[in-house]
């Protein structure tokens, strides 16, 4: 159980144009929603939270209308990179909390996608 | 302010026993999370201590001590897949998990 997919697993894209990120959690309900980013060799760093009907709370420094968030539905959250530029090729990664698991606001991770900005 | 510390590189040899340590400090605290992190994909959930004392999950256990701040994750058995990075997570009051910035533990045959 707690599955988490991610789509796409990897693109490339030109500069300029805008990549959408779907994150689902595909057997249980996820009230939150978690976007990272990891740049090589570095931690993860929380871009913002999302919660399903309401709008996203980003993180100091990210810049929302860069990086759109819609968490439309218990199962589904997109992040979209907005014009996109080669400094924002990084691997994008959600995470999905489960309030039904057996261990208390446990995140499980979507296998992450690597954006390519040429 | 919050802080995760652990070590950034660790090296141990395959069929041994590795401890990796963490220490936190965070503004409330409702758990502690260990995550595996391969080279180039996400992280996997580990395991998660909210009381004092050792969890044991197969080869590896967890284990926290709420009055010092400090957790460890063990792995016994070492194989070699077990390469990979090692993150500790501290559950803070607002329920905002505060990552460390990942232990890398090599295995050497």
């Amino acid at each position: 159980g707690a599955v988490v997919s991610q789509h796409p697993s990897w693109v490339i894209c030109k500069s300029g144009t805008s990549v959408k990120i779907e994150c689902r959690s595909l057997d249980f309900q996820a009230t939150t929603m978690f976007w990272y980013r990891q740049f090589p060799k570095q931690s993860l760093m929380l871009m913002a939270t999302s919660n399903e009907g309401s709008k996203a709370t980003y993180e100091q420094g990210v810049e929302k209308d860069k990086f759109l968030i819609n968490h439309a539905s218990l199962t589904l959250s997109t992040l979209t990179v907005t014009s996109a530029h080669p400094e924002d090729s990084s691997f994008y990664i959600c995470s999905a909390r489960s309030e039904t698991s057996g261990t208390t606001d446990t995140q499980y991770f979507g296998p992450g996608t690597r954006l390519t900005v040429l | 302010g919050q802080n995760i510390d652990q070590p950034t590189e660790m090296t141990a040899t395959e069929g041994a026993i590795v401890q990796i340590n963490c220490t936190y400090q965070t503004s409330g605290f409702n758990g502690l999370f260990w995550y595996q992190q391969h080279a180039g994909e996400a992280p996997t959930f580990l395991s998660y201590n909210v009381l004092d004392g050792l969890e044991e999950k197969g080869r590896f256990s967890s284990f926290l001590s709420r009055s010092k701040g400090y957790s460890y994750l063990l792995l016994k058995e070492l194989q070699m897949k077990d390469s990979a990075s090692y993150l500790c997570a501290a559950l803070d009051s607002n329920y905002q998990l505060i990552w460390g910035a990942g232990t890398k533990l090599i295995i050497k045959p």
